[in-house]
């Protein structure tokens, strides 16, 4: 398993500023991944961020506009640029952990508290 | 891409309950997660299944893989189990560590 902390829990923001989200795992970890929920809606994958690697991101998200660091196999950052009332949402971090061998290989995922953004 | 289809949307019941929440989904999948959401947001995985059935404590997840279909039960249901069940898929093949998403059930169990 894994644990995951999340700062800040919570933020409210004005419009055009810029929030950065810590995501810290008790455990060394290769797969991170950074989600949105929007209010009412289901998960959405932002990017993927592996540590030696640039993040990878997902159709719809740019890195100007949600930059992400992975310095180290513990420790990642979202941050939500020139943030609009529209960027409201929590933003969670979770870690994949490979399981299975030889053909069949998953990931258990484990999820991180969120952070509940509110820009006004 | 997968469509993952939750029924109930929303879900009422009483406590002692045996409550059963339903995921469908489109496309052949490598592994299907059953999630649970509080008010707080936090999520807590709950099963990761590719086939058969899983059970801990009060909770049991079943998968049919031939159906594409999955069932999350909830045995002598407590108003502590009030949240936002999701179920989501991962993809087969390299991207296979790539979710997507129910919309959720929201379950209110009631004293």
């Amino acid at each position: 398993s894994a644990v995951i902390s999340q700062k800040p829990s919570r933020d409210i923001c004005q419009r055009g500023t810029s929030l950065t989200i810590q995501c810290q795992v008790d455990s060394q970890v290769t797969m991170m991944f950074w989600y949105r929920q929007q209010p009412g809606q289901s998960l959405t994958l932002i990017a993927t961020a592996n540590q030696g690697s640039e993040a990878t991101y997902e159709s719809g998200f740019v890195i100007d506009k949600f930059p992400i660091s992975r310095p180290n196999l513990t420790f990642s950052t979202l941050t939500v640029s020139n943030m609009s009332p529209e960027d409201s949402s929590i933003y969670l971090c979770s870690v994949g952990k490979r399981t299975g061998n030889g053909l069949v290989v998953s990931y258990e995922q484990y999820f991180g508290p969120g952070t509940r953004l509110t820009v006004t | 891409k997968n469509e993952v289809e939750q029924s109930p949307q929303n879900l009422t019941a009483q406590e002692g309950e045996f409550i059963t929440i339903n995921c469908s989904y489109s496309v052949g999948i490598s592994a299907l997660h059953w999630l649970q959401q509080h008010p707080g947001g936090g999520i807590v995985s709950l099963f990761m299944l590719s086939s058969g059935k899983k059970k801990h404590g009060r909770l049991i997840a079943t998968i049919n893989i031939q159906e594409k279909h999955s069932s999350l039960h909830i045995t002598a249901s407590h108003p502590r189990d009030s949240a936002v069940y999701i179920c989501a898929v991962a993809d087969s093949g390299g991207s296979n560590y790539k979710l997507t998403f129910g919309k959720g059930t929201l379950l209110t169990v009631n004293p």
